[in-house]
């Protein structure tokens, strides 16, 4: 009965260093989003997942950007060689399925990322 | 494409004022529209949804075919109101950019 989790909470790492943070979904939800939010901005979309399979990528801001899931569980979004214009909070929501109501996203309470 | 525009990245009210947050979509179809909010050290949640037409701690929003609007609305705002507000569309969620509303004592 959990919602959204999201980790590690805070992540502090040098810049050119490589790092993973984790989304554990709410049981049965399909879809999939992952968001930034640099401070003092808005939310950035940059990919979703419907099931394991994410089919569009065109909001990831570069190719060091990646990300994956499990089936219709945990999904992973790995920044390649940061880049301290990487710092931000990175969000990811879910929701039951993709096409059709109800339409809510449940997010979860985001990584702080900070590269040094 | 689904957009929503929030014109206003900050607002500031006195207690017990009236507030508006402005949110204008552009897209063709039928709209489904709603506002999420994020109150400090707080995760993003939803506030409200234009299709159950209610009112959530006190907040309205109305959509406007007409004027192609969904404005957050509160006739007399609280200082517990001052938070991070989005509208957005439904679907993969272009989110707007956000308005931060301060309500203050």
């Amino acid at each position: 009965g959990a919602g959204v989790s999201q980790s590690p909470s805070n992540k502090v790492t040098e810049k050119g260093k490589d790092v993973e943070l984790r989304c554990d979904p709410i049981s049965g939800h399909t879809a999939l989003y992952w968001y930034r939010q640099r401070l003092g901005q808005g939310l950035e979309f940059l990919i979703y997942f419907q099931g394991n399979s994410a089919p569009d990528k065109s909001g990831l801001p570069s190719d060091r950007f990646s990300a994956e899931r499990t089936g219709e569980s945990v999904s992973t979004l790995t920044i390649q060689r940061t880049q301290q214009e990487d710092s931000a909070v990175y969000l990811c929501a879910t929701r039951p399925q993709l096409a059709g109501p109800p339409y809510e996203q449940y997010f979860g309470p985001g990584t702080r990322l900070t590269v040094t | 494409a689904q957009r929503v525009t929030q014109p206003e990245k900050l607002l500031s009210v006195f207690k017990g004022a009236p507030v508006e947050l402005k949110c204008n979509y552009s897209y063709s179809g039928s709209p489904e529209l709603f506002w999420y909010v994020q109150y400090s050290r707080q995760r993003l949640q939803l506030l409200l949804r234009h299709i159950s037409r209610e009112s959530i701690k006190g907040f309205t929003a109305d959509l406007n075919k007409g004027e192609t609007s969904f404005h957050l609305k509160k006739p007399f705002a609280q200082e517990e109101d001052s938070a991070m507000y989005y509208c957005a569309p439904r679907g993969y969620m272009r989110f707007g950019a956000g308005t931060r509303l301060t309500v203050k004592p």
